[in-house]
C-alpha cells in the first residue's frame, strides 16, 4: 500500500496569512506513461462531505477559490492557501490515486489563529 | 447538477450485512467515463476507499484488499443507482459511509451526505 503522510497534523493561521500543508507518499504517484501525478487534495468541514479542491497535484478544480494551490511531484506535495479566509476552516486530506488501495493522508486541522 | 442520495440503516448487528444503496441523478450509472465508489471514514482508520463499480463495454469492480473478501458493489441500471453489501460485520467496521463519484481518471467529484453505521448487538 502507498502511505500518504500529511505535515502538520494541525496548524494555526492568522486570517489573510499563507497556509502550507506538506504531503509525503511512501512511494512515487507519477505516471511516466502521460506525466501526470495521481494526487489530489480535498476539503472536509465539519458535518460535510469532502470537496474536491486539486487534482493531477496542481490542476485547481472549477469553482475553487484562485487562493488554493497545489505542488510537487513524484512523492512530495503541497496545498497553499495563499491568504487565508475564516471558510476555510477545515480538515485537508491529500489522497492518491495511482495504485489500489486508493489511500489517503490522516488530514490536517486548520485552524484561525 | 449531479447529487448522490445515500439510504441504507444506521445500526448492524455483528455478522450481519450491511446494506447501502445510493441514488445517482444528473448523470448515468453506466457512464463511460464516471465511476461509483463507496468510501468510509472512523477517527481509527480515517478516511478509507473500500471499492467500485465501472462500466466501459462491460461492468467492472475493483476493491480494496482490507475488505474484499466481504464487500461487493453492485450497479442497479434500472434505477440508476448503485449498491454496497459488506457481510459478516464487525464493531470495527462503525463508520461514517460515502458514496461517491469518481470523474474520469482525475477526482472524486461528487459525495453523498454520507450515513452514519454502528456495528452493535
Amino acid at each position: 500500500d502507498i502511505v500518504m503522510t500529511q505535515s502538520p497534523d494541525s496548524l494555526a493561521v492568522s486570517l489573510g496569512e499563507r497556509a502550507t500543508i506538506n504531503c509525503k507518499s511512501s512511494q512515487s504517484v507519477l505516471y511516466s506513461s502521460n506525466n501526470k501525478n495521481y494526487l489530489a487534495w480535498y476539503q472536509q468541514k465539519p458535518g460535510q462531505s469532502p470537496k474536491l479542491l486539486i487534482y493531477w497535484a496542481s490542476t485547481r478544480e472549477s469553482g475553487v477559490p484562485d487562493r488554493f494551490s497545489g505542488s510537487g511531484s513524484g512523492t512530495d506535495f503541497t496545498l497553499t492557501i495563499s491568504s487565508l479566509q475564516a471558510e476555510d476552516v477545515a480538515v485537508y486530506y491529500c489522497h492518491q490515486y495511482y495504485s489500489n488501495p486508493y489511500t489517503f493522508g490522516q488530514g490536517t486541522n486548520l485552524e484561525i489563529k | 447538477q449531479v447529487q448522490l442520495q445515500q439510504s441504507g440503516p444506521g445500526l448492524v448487528k455483528p455478522s450481519q450485512t450491511l446494506s447501502l444503496t445510493c441514488a445517482i441523478s444528473g448523470d448515468s450509472v453506466s457512464s463511460n467515463i464516471a465511476a461509483w465508489v463507496w468510501f468510509r471514514q472512523s477517527p481509527s482508520r480515517g478516511l478509507e476507499w473500500l471499492g467500485r463499480t465501472y462500466y466501459r463495454s462491460t461492468w467492472y469492480s475493483e476493491y480494496a484488499l482490507s475488505v474484499k473478501s466481504r464487500i461487493t458493489i453492485n450497479p442497479d441500471t434500472s434505477k440508476n443507482q448503485f449498491s454496497l453489501q459488506l457481510n459478516s460485520v464487525t464493531p470495527e467496521d462503525t463508520a461514517l459511509y460515502f458514496c461517491a463519484r469518481w470523474r474520469g481518471s482525475d477526482g472524486i467529484d461528487i459525495w453523498g451526505q454520507g450515513t452514519v453505521v454502528t456495528v452493535s448487538s
